[in-house]
């Protein structure tokens, strides 16, 4: 079945700092794959999407860049802010299909 | 992009009653919308696939009798909480695929309905 692993948080950084979250995922043919952030007592907002391989996403200095060879979505940012901090979730799907998600990763950014 | 509401944003009830959820494509007609349920720090965990026109489609462990759902139309489907005990207290979010987004790839979240049963 179809499946999204990503790496546990808390991520801690220092503003201005670079950030990598790792996400991974499993699935048959070719999902869409897709970012959606979560601010504390939010529902989720997307981030970023890319619907095939090589497609890279990208918004508000987000970037994530779709793997095939790989099977990952890794999501970074060049220089994280205060405001950055929340929980990202990485997640697949395939047109009109449930999203599967990944288990989240807060980032928790400090002046 | 597509807007999807929800409503009430939080509710607090007495164990025992009932509580209705609705969620809403404002935009765009939605003939499928996913509920989801979320506990503290912890991912979202897919209750339900909502079809208009017919009966939903519950995730296993998921009792369909005390989590009913009803999409009365193409921009409306509510969930109730039937009997709400204080175990059922989560965060309540739903999404919607709009078919002129990537082929319904794309789902739009509601903003959530924190539920609090005492």
């Amino acid at each position: 079945g179809n499946s999204v692993t990503q790496m546990e948080g808390p991520v801690t950084l220092s503003e201005e700092a670079f950030l990598t979250i790792n996400c991974t995922y499993t699935a048959t043919g070719y999902p869409s794959l897709f970012w959606y952030v979560q601010y504390p007592g939010e529902g989720l907002q997307l981030l970023l999407k890319a619907t095939k391989a090589d497609d890279k996403g990208s918004n508000k200095g987000f970037e994530a860049t779709y793997r095939k060879e790989t099977t990952s979505f890794h999501l970074e940012k060049g220089s994280v802010q205060v405001s950055d901090s929340a929980v990202y979730f990485c997640a697949l799907s395939r047109g009109f299909q449930k999203l599967v998600f990944g288990t989240g990763t807060r980032l928790l950014v400090s002046p | 992009g597509a807007v999807v509401s929800q409503h009430p944003s939080r509710v607090i009830c007495k164990s025992g009653t009932s509580v209705k959820i609705e969620c809403r494509s404002l935009d765009f007609q939605a003939t499928t919308m996913f509920w989801y349920r979320q506990f503290p720090k912890q991912s979202l965990m897919l209750m339900a696939t909502s079809n208009e026109g017919s009966k939903a489609t519950y995730e296993q462990g998921v009792e369909k009798d005390k989590f009913l759902i009803n999409h009365a139309s193409l921009t409306l489907s509510t969930l109730t909480v039937t009997s709400a005990h204080p175990e059922d207290s989560s965060f309540y979010i739903c999404s919607a695929p709009d078919p002129g987004t990537s082929g319904g790839d794309e789902q739009f979240f509601g903003p959530g309905t924190r539920l609090t049963v005492l």
